[in-house]
């Protein structure tokens, strides 16, 4: 089955800790993998896509096949990160153009 | 400036009473798609379209309809709405197209605001 997880609904760290969101998925194919982030009274907005392979506002992912995981990191967490985190995959590469979105993580940094 | 617009934000309607919810881009974009969120259960894809007059399902179709007939529109209509469809609906577009799209092109997509529907 297609699907992605997302295990954590609600992740509390504080200002300046190491933040890890954990997304790992189940796709046969090929998918793109992404981070969409919502930010309080904002739309969503993409962070990462793996194909990049970019850091953004500090955040990194790496997209681990073996594991079939994406996780979202960042060495020091601000209070401006706090958001809704969602892990998303694309089926585009592979010919379908589904997506398919984990049920999110809320991240609070506190500080 | 370049963005997704959904209509009505707000919606409170009556079981059984048609709707719809526009969405409009101006990117040029050929994909787009619609998207309802609800509380733990994150965001599913409703319905989506590589191009105009291509659309198909996606993981949660059932009550919903919509239609291509230009690139930049891409409404939802909610026939005969029930209180289970009660819930805030994103419109999404993607510059990737059928094929993969242009080189250099991923996947990406754009979001509108959102519009949350209440069905009593």
């Amino acid at each position: 089955a297609q699907r992605v997880t997302q295990p954590e609904k609600l992740l509390s760290v504080f200002k300046g800790a190491p933040v890890e969101l954990k997304c790992n998925y189940s796709y046969s194919g090929s998918p793109e993998l992404f981070w969409y982030v919502q930010y309080s009274r904002q739309r969503l907005q993409l962070l990462l896509r793996h194909i990049s392979r970019e850091s953004i506002k500090g955040f990194t992912a790496d997209l681990n096949k073996g594991e079939t995981s994406f996780h979202l990191k960042k060495p020091f967490a601000q209070e401006e990160d706090s958001a809704m985190y969602y892990c998303a995959l694309s089926g585009r590469a592979s010919g379908t153009y589904k997506y398919i979105f984990g049920t999110g993580t809320r991240l609070k940094v506190l500080a | 400036e370049a963005q997704v617009t959904q209509n009505p934000r707000y919606l409170i309607t009556v079981t059984g009473k048609k709707l719809t919810v526009t969405c409009s881009q101006n990117m040029n974009h050929e994909y787009m798609s619609w998207y309802r969120q609800d509380p733990g259960l994150g965001l599913r894809q409703i319905y989506y379209s590589m191009n105009v007059e291509v659309t198909d399902k996606g993981d949660v179709p059932e009550g919903y309809k919509v239609s291509r007939k230009e690139k930049r529109n891409f409404p939802l209509i909610l026939e005969s709405p029930s209180p289970n469809q009660t819930s805030l609906y994103f419109c999404a577009s993607s510059p990737a197209g059928w094929g993969g799209g242009l080189a250099g092109e991923t996947g990406e997509l754009f979001f509108g605001e959102g519009s949350r529907l209440t069905v009593l």
